[in-house]
């Protein structure tokens, strides 16, 4: 399967803990972009990187996320001090340079729930 | 900033009717325009695009056209299926940004 993945697909964790996701771009992309999703609504813009640099941070990605792309790969979303407002899916999406369309492909996603 | 608006759900029609979903758009500069589907218990799926005014974009029997002059992205399907059944997301982007949504469209056909 060359498309979109992410890992885990499911998280049930306490509030206070620390949580961890990641995310596997289609290969040859070289764009990475988290989003999340709440019940009902459209997907939110959280973050994007182009290779290894982060280009862009949404307000909603507040100082308890953080991401990372060390070597313009896979990703990691990290929220720290989960609180119950975190709970939503977390999608990831992926793009390639020479897509001047910005068509951008989405993986299966990481369903938080923060009891 | 930028936004797109969709048309509110749920939408409910009989198998074979005609389908429009209404989506309008608010952009700066000359964005690209998509529609993703999200079928039960999966990912989004980009149905159809298209890049500059006046373009037509088509996917498994939907189209849309970017309206430049009414700032729309109308989607439309002639005759629906059982199948059809999801949530449908209108979409903008400009350049490599990101993507901005609309709230999202619950459509359910029914035999």
């Amino acid at each position: 399967d060359t498309g979109v993945s992410q890992d885990p697909r499911h998280k049930i964790t306490k509030r206070g803990q620390n949580v961890t996701f990641r995310c596997d771009p289609i290969s040859e992309h070289n764009r990475l972009y988290w989003y999340r999703q709440t019940l009902g609504q459209g997907p939110e813009f959280l973050t994007y990187f182009q290779n290894e640099a982060q280009l862009e941070k949404s307000r909603l990605l507040s100082d308890r996320f953080s991401a990372e792309r060390p070597k313009g790969s896979f990703s990691t979303l990290e929220i720290q001090r989960t609180e119950q407002g975190d709970s939503a899916m977390y999608l990831c999406a992926s793009s390639a340079t020479l897509s001047l369309r910005n068509e951008q492909f989405f993986g299966p996603g990481t369903r938080l729930t923060v009891l | 900033g930028n936004s797109v608006t969709q048309m509110e759900g749920p939408v409910t029609l009989s198998e074979e009717a005609f389908l429009t979903i209404n989506c309008t758009y608010t952009a700066t500069g000359y964005p690209s325009l998509f529609w993703y589907v999200q079928y039960p218990g999966e990912g989004l799926q980009l149905l159809l695009k298209a890049t500059k005014a006046d373009d037509k974009g088509s996917n498994k029997g939907f189209e849309a056209t970017y309206r430049k002059e009414t700032t729309s992205f109308h989607l439309e399907k002639g005759s629906v299926q059982v199948s059809d059944s999801a949530v449908y997301f209108c979409a903008l982007s400009e350049g490599a940004q990101k993507l901005v949504f609309g709230q999202g469209t619950r459509l359910t056909i029914n035999p």
